[in-house]
């Protein structure tokens, strides 16, 4: 069965240090990936998202992620973290042939001060 | 561009009350969905269409209905409400290709007590 998994519930971090938060997806066939960004209270907005190409993509502010195939993982990761990236991330899956999205449960990311 | 709205932005429903969330895009999107919100479970899809005048079922169809009567909006209907449909609804609308990037409306939080 197809899955999108984010392993970590809750990361902690604080202002300045790095964020590294993992997705692990289970499909068969060649997979379109994407980071959705919840605010507190907020829609989902869209950080980045892979389809072919370069293995490491840019997002929005100041994100990146890894795409690993032999890994089945899409990493996302900040260098430098900042009090308003406090959110719940979520890791999104797609396939070619299919329109609809898998969601992971999400993370929750806090940020000290 | 407003681009994907929804009303209301709240609501709380006794038992056994009906309501209709509308969601609206104005982005020309092809494809539109609704999905429900809970806590840890990430995002999961109720219905789904590709087009006006389509509907289909997601992965937690029962106890809603949905009607796209016009491209541009997509309505999400609960006929009689229940406890366990108290949750935060999304909608959100795509292109036709891929990589089916979906963008999301603001949400609307539904109480049934």
């Amino acid at each position: 069965a197809q899955s999108v998994t984010q392993p970590d519930i809750h990361i902690t971090v604080s202002e300045g240090a790095s964020l590294e938060l993992r997705c692990n997806y289970s499909y068969g066939a060649t997979p379109y990936l994407f980071w959705y960004v919840q605010s507190p209270g907020q829609g989902l907005q869209l950080l980045l998202k892979y389809f072919s190409g370069d293995t490491l993509v840019q997002g929005i502010k100041g994100f990146e992620a890894e795409f690993k195939r032999s890994q089945s993982s899409f990493n996302l990761r900040k260098p430098s973290v900042h009090w308003s990236d406090a959110a719940e991330y979520f890791c999104a899956v797609g396939v070619s042939n299919d329109y609809k999205l898998s969601f992971g449960a999400g993370t929750t990311v806090t940020v000290r001060a | 561009n407003a681009g994907v709205t929804q009303t209301p932005k709240f609501r709380v429903l006794k038992t056994g009350q009906s309501m209709t969330l509308l969601c609206a895009q104005d982005m020309n999107h092809e494809y539109m969905y609704w999905y429900r919100q809970d806590p840890g479970m990430g995002l999961r899809l109720i219905h789904y269409s590709v087009g006006e005048g389509t509907t289909a079922k997601g992965e937690v169809p029962d106890g809603y209905n949905v009607s796209r009567l016009k491209k541009q909006n997509f309505l999400l209907g609960l006929e009689s409400a229940a406890p366990s449909q108290t949750s935060v609804y999304f909608c959100a609308s795509s292109w036709t290709g891929p990589p089916y990037e979906q963008y999301f409306g603001p949400g609307t939080r539904l109480t049934v007590t």
